[in-house]
């Protein structure tokens, strides 16, 4: 019930496209999905998040679309270029209690100039 | 504005060996985390520390200690260091819920 389900594991996609990184949860209690981006020895960086109560968010180039019944979220990159060549973790928590973030597996994206 | 900050950045142990590693908040954040990454894998929750007590434990076992200090710095401590302990250790601190800033964390080796 604590897991999220990150897909794909990688992705390789050219300079200009959209791509589309998906996440799963169960536990319904969670009420805080951000996403992080992280370069090769950085510590995560946070991009945007998103509550259950809003089924889309944008910020910049970056999109979460948010499914609350099925318990999906994905973030979509728009007109991405190489410098967004990183890995990308989806989280969850409760803004409740202990804070604790569960983190997908991640997605090494590259994009291709 | 200073962002998380870990200390040391890098560092070797030997099997056995104990280790302490170091994190300041963000200046005003009074809630710390800390999270191991092993390559290739997403962070995994190892403590939480809000105004010096412990509000949350993961699934570590007790060779993992940690506190935090009256200016919210915090410090990780592992005892009897595994090669399997080997991974990224993040720091990250919060003012609200939910929205966590990570630090670079700490690379540590155990050989």
């Amino acid at each position: 019930q604590q897991q999220v389900k990150q897909s794909p594991q990688s992705l390789i996609v050219q300079k200009g496209g959209i791509p589309i990184i998906n996440c799963a949860y169960e536990n319904t209690a969670f009420d805080y999905f951000p996403w992080y981006q992280q370069f090769p020895g950085k510590g995560p960086a946070l991009l945007i998040a998103i509550r259950p109560d809003v089924s889309e968010k944008k910020e910049g180039r970056f999109t979460i679309s948010f499914n609350k019944s099925a318990k999906q979220f994905s973030l979509h990159i728009m007109d991405s270029q190489p410098g967004d060549s990183a890995t990308y973790f989806c989280a969850a928590s409760m803004t409740s209690g202990t804070y604790k973030y569960i983190f997908g597996t991640g997605t090494r994206l590259k994009v291709l100039a | 504005d200073a962002g998380v900050t870990q200390s040391p950045t890098h560092l070797i142990k030997t099997r056995g060996q104990h280790v302490t590693l170091r994190c300041s908040p963000i200046s005003g954040h009074k809630s710390v985390s800390w999270y191991q990454q092993v390559l290739g894998q997403g962070p995994q929750f190892i403590f939480q520390y809000y105004e010096k007590e412990e509000r949350g434990r993961g699934n570590f076992p007790d060779r993992f200690s940690a506190r935090q200090f009256p200016n919210y710095s915090s410090e990780l401590n592992v005892n009897a260091l595994l090669l399997g302990d080997s991974a990224l250790y993040l720091c990250a601190s919060s003012l609200e819920a939910g929205r966590y800033t990570f630090g670079s964390g700490t690379r540590l080796t155990v050989v």
